[in-house]
């Protein structure tokens, strides 16, 4: 049974600061690692993805990928309050050319207090 | 229409009717997927369809029906369902092959559906 663990929070950040959004998973067959967010009564949004392990960038946005750690985690540099949403930590399987669900965690709830 | 849409978007249903979500999507993908997300749950997922063929089936009781005709749609057919059914069902897409392999999956919506 494939599982995705998140702490549910809420995490509370001051606008400007850092926030640091974390992720853990069981399988390490794992290939693809995703981050989606979502705001109340919206479905997902994909914000970042991330295949090998070290940094990618986008915007105000990092994902870091340790694989020996089994550890996904997500960076908002220079938060806003309209970065105040659930967070979605999602891990895909090997892709052997077929399409596979993604398994999610329960998501974190981020607040971003003005 | 852009993306991936979903229709209807909110639904209210006995547990003795039989209704169907459909799903669009506009993106050229190849791959499409059914999705569940109830209340304090992480999202679940029910079905995926790759080239239109059923590849999973995650345990899914058989009164939710999926029905794939083509790669742009995708439809959940529901009968006799119950009140725990009530939840979230979001749609997916993807393109798999080529150089975008790694499943970046995009959703809709969703349809809000109550099942008294």
């Amino acid at each position: 049974q494939k599982e995705v663990e998140q702490n549910s929070g809420p995490l509370s950040v001051p606008e400007g600061a850092i926030a640091s959004l974390n992720c853990t998973y069981s399988d390490r067959g794992s290939q693809s690692f995703f981050w989606y967010r979502q705001y109340s009564g919206k479905s997902p949004e994909l914000i970042m993805s991330i295949y090998s392990n070290g940094d990618k960038e986008d915007g105000r946005f990092t994902a870091q990928l340790n694989k020996a750690s089994q550890y996904v985690s997500l960076l908002i540099r220079d938060s806003q309050p309209s970065d105040s949403a659930t967070y979605l930590c999602a891990v895909n399987g090997p892709t052997g050319g077929g399409a596979d669900g993604l398994t999610f965690g329960k998501g974190t709830h981020l607040i971003i207090q003005p | 229409e852009t993306g991936v849409t979903q229709t209807p978007r909110h639904l209210v249903m006995g547990m003795t009717n039989k209704k169907s979500l459909k799903c669009e999507q506009h993106l050229g993908h190849n791959a499409m997927y059914w999705y569940k997300q109830s209340a304090k749950k992480p999202l679940e997922l029910m079905f995926v369809y790759n080239f239109k063929e059923q590849t999973e089936n995650n345990s899914v009781p058989s009164r939710f029906s999926p029905e794939c005709p083509n790669s742009s749609h995708l439809f959940l057919h529901l009968h006799t369902l119950q009140p725990e059914d009530s939840a979230l069902y979001l749609c997916a897409s993807s393109l798999m092959g080529g150089l975008s392999s790694y499943n970046e999956q995009f959703f809709g919506p969703g349809t809000r559906l109550t099942v008294l």
